[in-house]
């Protein structure tokens, strides 16, 4: 069964820095896809990235961007530039390729934004 | 706004009940997608309906059932509840069914509290 772990239960950054959000996951297959979603105060669960495994390539979406070891099966998110809107829960996820959007889910990081 | 509805807001019912939780998904979205969020258990896949066809299972009791119709409206139903049932339920959806390329939308959730 596949398994995703975050093992940072809480971070914390000044505004304007850089933070990591560590994951490393579990599985046997090898053409996944790896993500990032941020769950703000509001609830909803909003995409902030995706990796594809089968591509070399770290994904980044603006100040957002991965380091995928899919080696050492380790898909760490580096934010930016923080800024205060970015204080969310963020998980990782992982799925099969072909079972579309059926995510195993991280436990989650709680990430702080101090101004 | 992510474009998926899902009503009510919250929920408040007691030990032994049964509630009907109501998804639409964004216009054009074949997929949708239960998900279960609580303290114990974390973020859970439920279950997966593509076209009006169940397309896949994960950890749903089998006190829960869901369905998706005509109009690709879901509900999912929630009999005899206990307290630990008490969670948010993520319906997510997306243009397909099968491969994890088109993104998932996620609804604000419903908030069940089971008393």
């Amino acid at each position: 069964a596949q398994t995703v772990t975050q093992s940072q239960p809480e971070m914390s950054v000044q505004e304007a820095e850089t933070v990591t959000l560590s994951c490393t996951y579990d599985t046997s297959e090898s053409d996944y896809y790896l993500f990032w979603y941020k769950q703000p105060p509001s609830r909803q669960m909003i995409l902030v990235i995706r990796q594809e495994a089968y591509k070399q390539q770290n994904a980044t979406e603006n100040r957002f961007s991965v380091n995928f070891q899919k080696a050492a099966k380790s898909f760490s998110l580096k934010i930016s530039d923080s800024q205060l809107g970015d204080a969310a829960m963020y998980f990782c996820a992982y799925s099969h390729r072909n079972t579309g959007n059926q995510f195993y889910f991280g436990t989650g990081t709680s990430l702080t934004v101090i101004p | 706004d992510s474009g998926v509805t899902q009503t009510p807001k919250h929920l408040i019912t007691a030990t032994g009940q049964r509630v009907t939780l109501r998804c639409s998904p964004r216009s054009g979205d074949l997929s949708v997608y239960w998900y279960q969020q609580s303290l114990d258990q974390g973020l859970q896949f439920l279950i997966q309906y593509y076209n009006g066809e169940e397309r896949a299972k994960g950890n749903i009791l089998e006190r829960f059932s869901a369905q998706q119709f005509p109009d690709l409206h879901s509900e999912l139903n929630l009999s005899s509840l206990e307290l630990g049932d008490s969670a948010l339920y993520f319906c997510a959806s997306s243009v397909g069914g099968g491969a994890a390329a088109t993104e998932a939308f996620f609804g604000q959730g419903t908030r069940l509290t089971v008393v």
